[in-house]
């Protein structure tokens, strides 16, 4: 079974500019997170969908951060326009239900210059 | 959400047991106590979980204190594999947000 895909892997992007990241979660995973990453720090939640509605976007920047996750299955986050410190590793999670297994993708590393 | 206490770092020599101590003393009835392990350069992996009792799976032993205070994941025979930064986590079922907060965790080195 595949797990959860993102890309890119890498980005590099100087400040002010958008940038977009995308996740295709486990097949048949209604709930999907993205998690911030910072160097040295464990991941920190900022959006949680329950299919397509985004049920806890209380950690979410929305002053520059935004997300979708249309039809319920593929989602993307993206910032516009990028800071410095918004260089981390962006983590997208899936699983089956609210409450079961979380499932990790390998992350995006973004690095803002 | 009740918050865990976890070493920054601890090593092991391969082929040998490794304990990873976790301190939750605020921990409530109805929380879990979860573990999860990020290897380098990849998103963290689901270990194992618990309430009261021991429990075991392919990858570790979860022991839980009588009190439920504290909790040690144990590794039987410790890989190269296995380095990684272990999470020690307590997950309350039933809120309204129900999510996992992640602390800094254990940052294990396996030495061959």
């Amino acid at each position: 079974e595949a797990g959860v895909v993102q890309s890119p892997r890498y980005k590099i992007i100087e400040k002010k500019q958008p940038v977009a990241f995308w996740c295709n979660p486990i097949s048949g995973h209604n709930t999907l997170y993205w998690y911030l990453q910072n160097l040295g720090q464990g991941p920190e939640l900022l959006i949680r969908y329950e299919n397509e509605e985004a049920v806890d976007d209380s950690q979410l920047p929305k002053d520059r951060f935004s997300a979708e996750r249309l039809k319920g299955v593929d989602s993307t986050l993206k910032i516009q326009p990028a800071e410095l410190g918004d260089s981390a590793v962006y983590l997208c999670a899936s699983s089956l239900l609210q409450g079961d297994t979380q499932y990790f993708g390998p992350g995006t590393r973004l690095t803002v210059l | 959400d009740a918050k865990t206490t976890q070493p920054n770092s601890m090593e092991s020599n391969e082929e040998e047991p490794v304990h990873l101590p976790c301190n939750h003393s605020t921990i409530s009835g109805t929380d879990y106590i979860h573990w999860y392990r990020q290897l380098p350069s990849q998103g963290p992996e689901y270990v194992i979980h618990g309430l009261t009792s021991n429990v075991n799976n392919r990858m570790a032993s979860l022991a839980i204190a009588e009190d439920r205070k504290s909790s040690t994941l144990i590794l039987h025979r410790a890989t190269l594999r296995d380095a990684a930064v272990y999470y020690c986590i307590l997950r309350t079922y039933g809120g309204a947000t129900n999510k996992l907060i992640f602390g800094t965790g254990t940052l294990l080195a396996v030495q061959p």
